[in-house]
């Protein structure tokens, strides 16, 4: 059964700081990953999507990468700011239509 | 261009109402989703709709029902609500199964 774990669950760094997030998965068996953002009380939002083909994706600030055969994917934020604030969540799809959802890395980006 | 939208945004029951959670989007998506989201849990898949027509369970079906009314809606029902389904229900759509899923704001539901 696919796992995903996210750590730290909260993260607090000062503004202008470069940033990792982490996502491990148990089953390498993967067809993609999505990382998400969540604001409080609010839905998500997409911000990138990996195929299993593909080793990264980079949108703006952000660039993420896939490492199937270690069951790792990691969130690079470049030059963080308060508006960064947030949580992030990566969610893996196996073989069915199912999103696998990790809890989450609570972000605050500190002024 | 909403986007997905979905009703009401917050709703309490007391134990054995029944309710529906509506959603739709205007995306011409083929692919719906329900979620929902508890504390320390992670989003947990109830339903999902492949394409108009069809629906699948997901990995916490129990309690719910769903129906896809067309391509543009899909809807949410607890038949009997209990306790333990409160929580914050989300719900998505994607063009295909391999795509970006798009969330609607979500519907906070408190079961007294």
């Amino acid at each position: 059964k696919q796992e995903v774990t996210q750590i730290p669950a909260a993260l607090s760094v000062p503004e202008g700081e470069n940033l990792v997030l982490n996502c491990s998965f148990t089953d390498s068996a993967i067809y993609n990953l999505q990382w998400f953002r969540q604001d409080p009380g609010k839905g998500l939002t997409s911000l990138l999507l990996i195929q299993s083909s593909q080793r990264e994706q980079t949108s703006g600030r952000l660039n993420a990468s896939l490492d199937k055969s270690s069951g790792r994917s990691t969130l690079y934020i470049a030059a963080s700011q308060p508006g960064d604030s947030a949580t992030y969540l990566c969610a893996v799809k196996g073989g069915t239509y199912k999103y696998i959802f990790g809890t989450g890395t609570r972000l605050k980006v500190l002024a | 261009n909403a986007g997905v939208t979905q009703t009401p945004k917050f709703q309490v029951l007391k134990t054995g109402q029944s309710m529906t959670l509506q959603c739709a989007q205007d995306m011409n998506h083929n692919s719906m989703y329900w979620y929902r989201q508890d504390p320390g849990m992670g989003l947990r898949l109830i339903y999902y709709s492949a394409s108009e027509g069809t629906t699948d369970k997901g990995e916490v079906p129990n309690g719910y029902n769903v129906s896809r009314l067309n391509k543009r809606e899909f809807s949410l029902r607890l038949e009997s609500a209990a306790p333990s389904q409160t929580s914050v229900y989300f719900c998505a759509s994607s063009v295909g199964f391999q795509e970006t899923q798009y969330f609607g704001p979500g519907t906070r539901l408190l079961v007294l």
